[in-house]
């Protein structure tokens, strides 16, 4: 079982539009949660992150965690073509470790279509 | 600019080179990290490194080597590498690594090995 699962997509939708990305993880003990966006050929920027359950808003973007679920989503409201990406959900757990570390999803490709 | 720089940005290497990547970070932060990311698969965490001292070394095949002198330089020095290998080499540093609420990734570099 991946730890962090995300649907691949392509996720398309038209300019304007609510775009969903959605990301489930399987360790219970997750503290933090977080969406990164990466351009093609660059490097992944961090632009949410939740700690609590509930939304937290940001701009156009909306996370969403829900721990008893364990499931994460990030909503972008008024997509624009400048959205299309790849969105990469991360979860920090200690993993039995000492010390906290992210687990990434393989990514969700999102394609804004004007 | 995240602050997270890395050199050089692109590398091509036979498989009896030695090369070094370069990392720096200019945010203060205590933690820096070294991933790995191939084409369809996730983000794999390789070595983390906290106030110099390593923490994790994420079954790492001994080709890679990694090296902390301060909290503001990570090396990753490489030798006798494979094909397999190519990938992009991202750098990201966090504030602490107990609890990475918040990393940020240098631009990569993208290794080829021919």
């Amino acid at each position: 079982q991946k730890e962090v699962e995300q649907n691949s997509g392509p996720l398309s939708v038209p300019e304007g539009a609510i775009a969903s990305l959605n990301c489930t993880y399987s360790d219970r003990g997750s503290q933090s949660f977080f969406w990164y966006r990466q351009y093609s050929g660059k490097s992944p920027e961090l632009i949410m992150s939740i700690y609590s359950n509930g939304d937290k808003e940001d701009g156009r973007f909306t996370a969403q965690l829900n721990k008893a679920s364990q499931y994460v989503s990030l909503l972008i409201r008024d997509s624009q073509p400048s959205d299309s990406a790849t969105y990469l959900c991360a979860v920090n757990n200690a993993g039995g470790t000492s010390y906290g570390k992210l687990t990434f999803g393989q990514g969700t490709i999102l394609t804004v279509h004007p | 600019e995240t602050g997270v720089t890395q050199t050089p940005r692109h590398l091509v290497m036979g498989m009896t080179n030695k090369k070094s990547l370069k990392c720096e970070q200019h945010l203060g932060h205590n933690a820096m990290y070294w991933y790995k990311q191939s084409a369809k698969k996730p983000l794999e965490l390789m070595f983390v490194y906290s106030l110099e001292e390593r923490v994790e070394n994420n079954s790492v095949p001994s080709r890679f080597s990694p090296e902390c002198p301060n909290s503001s330089h990570l090396f990753l020095h490489l030798h006798t590498l494979q094909p397999e290998d190519s990938a992009l080499y991202l750098c990201a540093s966090s504030q602490d690594s107990t609890d990475p609420r918040e990393q940020y990734f240098g631009p990569g570099t993208r290794l080829t090995v021919t």
